[in-house]
């Protein structure tokens, strides 16, 4: 159980264009979801946090207006890339929590490698 | 706010011998989670053990177990009798939401 899954795997897109990455729970409901960026052999820094049916909340330093967040159910965020340039490239990955009392579940997706050229 | 700080960038380990991994942290909150995670060359976050801050008992998950010196703030990770697969980068978090340490690349020599 608790799985989270991650799409796509990996995307390369031109620069200006957007890409959408979803981040799904599978098997629980997320009533929070995190979005972290990793560049190549540095650690994973917090983007954002999204709790369902609210504005998400971004760390100081995140645009939000270039990396929308949409939690829209239980079950499912997505993290929108607008106007991607090179320096976005990077490797998201998201996480989820269904919340309950013991903190320490949450739950990792496999990862989106995002290349723009 | 939180900081986790991993100082050892690199480690080497001998197959079947255990090695132990350093994390120190600083937080305000009374209460509080440390976490470990694997990362191994794929990406996956491989979630390995959890500390609460008011546990009395060091964690332990089979071959890992934490070091907790809580006045020392202090959450180090022990691998025993290390394996091949275990090579991969190690991070150390803290909080609900994840504030990850540089992390620590572990490499296991046969």
């Amino acid at each position: 159980g608790a799985v989270v899954s991650q799409h796509p795997s990996r995307v390369i897109c031109k620069s200006g264009t957007s890409v959408k990455i979803e981040c799904r729970s599978l098997d629980f409901q997320a009533t929070t979801m995190f979005w972290y960026r990793q560049f190549p052999k540095q650690s994973l820094m917090l983007m954002a946090t999204s709790n369902e049916g609210s504005k998400a909340t971004y760390e100081q330093g995140v645009e939000k207006d270039k990396f929308l967040i949409n939690h829209a159910s239980l079950t499912l965020s997505t993290l929108t890339v607008t106007s991607a340039h090179p320096e976005d490239s990077s490797f998201y990955i998201c996480s989820a929590t269904p919340g309950t009392r013991q903190t320490y579940e949450q739950y990792f997706g496999p990862g989106t490698r995002l290349t723009v050229t | 706010a939180q900081k986790i700080t991993q100082t050892q960038p690199g480690m080497f380990v001998q197959e079947k011998e255990a090695v132990t991994l350093d994390c120190t942290y600083d937080t305000s909150d009374p209460s509080y989670g440390l976490f470990w995670y694997k990362q191994p060359s794929s990406g996956e976050m491989i979630f390995l053990i959890y500390q609460g801050s008011y546990d009395q008992q060091n964690a332990t998950e089979g071959r890992y177990s934490l070091n907790f010196q809580k006045a020392r703030k202090s959450a180090n990770l022990v691998i025993s009798a290390s394996q091949l697969g275990d090579s991969a980068m190690y991070f150390c978090a803290i909080g609900n939401d994840m504030r990850f340490g540089a992390g620590t690349r572990l490499t296991v020599k046969p």
